[in-house]
């Protein structure tokens, strides 16, 4: 299974867009990126997944750059509500048991 | 949508007591979790099953069963619940399709104190 790595936590205000990027070096042909958010006291919630270039829907973005070996999810024009864990996960079985759910980045969106 | 509802919201257990706790899915998905979240520790895989009467141990079963007596339930039992085991518990489903999982639902948390 590819490691992950995220930042443990980030900081943005109202309106600013947010980019979370996350390093998997590892990752597999066969492995997709999927991205997770987890609001306090709630489960995570799927948010985007891709394989390659980019992903777009009403959430959010995702980048993939060509080597695979990081990914960025970009959250555009964040508000207070989007205060949560993001968690970056790399696997081909990315809804199975084989699903790892790191520490994940805990975003701050202040006012 | 799909709807992942577990029964207790927040439960409060003395030590030995015998714990249920009751997961329901309504989108007819194969796969069902039970995963416990702790501070810093993440979320780690307790049991899971790809089908009805079918269960396999995750990262850390010791001390818990579970049981799918229908495909839309998963239920996790604690036999003699320890202070160890407060926790916040996640359950989640998933479907397959063309020999790949869907993305995981979960429900909104149990938050388990055992006294």
């Amino acid at each position: 299974l590819a490691k992950t790595t995220q930042p443990i936590s980030m900081d943005s205000y109202e309106g600013q867009e947010v980019n979370i990027t996350c390093s998997h070096n590892n990752i597999a042909t066969n492995d997709y990126i999927t991205w997770y958010q987890q609001f306090p006291s709630q489960g995570p919630r799927f948010i985007i997944q891709g394989y390659k270039t980019k992903v777009t829907n009403e959430v959010a973005s995702l980048f993939i750059p060509a080597d695979r070996k990081s990914s960025t999810l970009s959250l555009p024009r964040v508000s207070l509500s989007d205060t949560a864990v993001y968690y970056c996960l790399v696997g081909d079985d990315t809804g199975g048991f084989k699903t790892i759910f790191g520490a994940g980045t805990r975003l701050f969106v202040k006012a | 949508d799909v709807k992942v509802t577990q029964s207790s919201r927040y439960l409060v257990k003395r030590t030995g007591e015998k714990v249920f706790l009751e997961c329901v899915q309504d989108m007819d998905h194969e796969n069902m979790f039970w995963y416990r979240q702790d501070p810093g520790l993440g979320l780690r895989l307790i049991y899971f099953s790809y089908d009805v009467k079918m269960k396999e141990k995750g990262d850390i079963p010791e001390g818990y069963s579970v049981s799918r007596e229908k495909k839309e339930r998963f239920s996790l039992i604690l036999e003699s619940a320890s202070t160890n085991q407060t926790s916040m518990y996640l359950c989640a489903s998933s479907f397959v399709a063309g020999g790949r999982t869907g993305e995981l639902f979960f429900g909104e948390g149990s938050r388990l104190t055992v006294l």
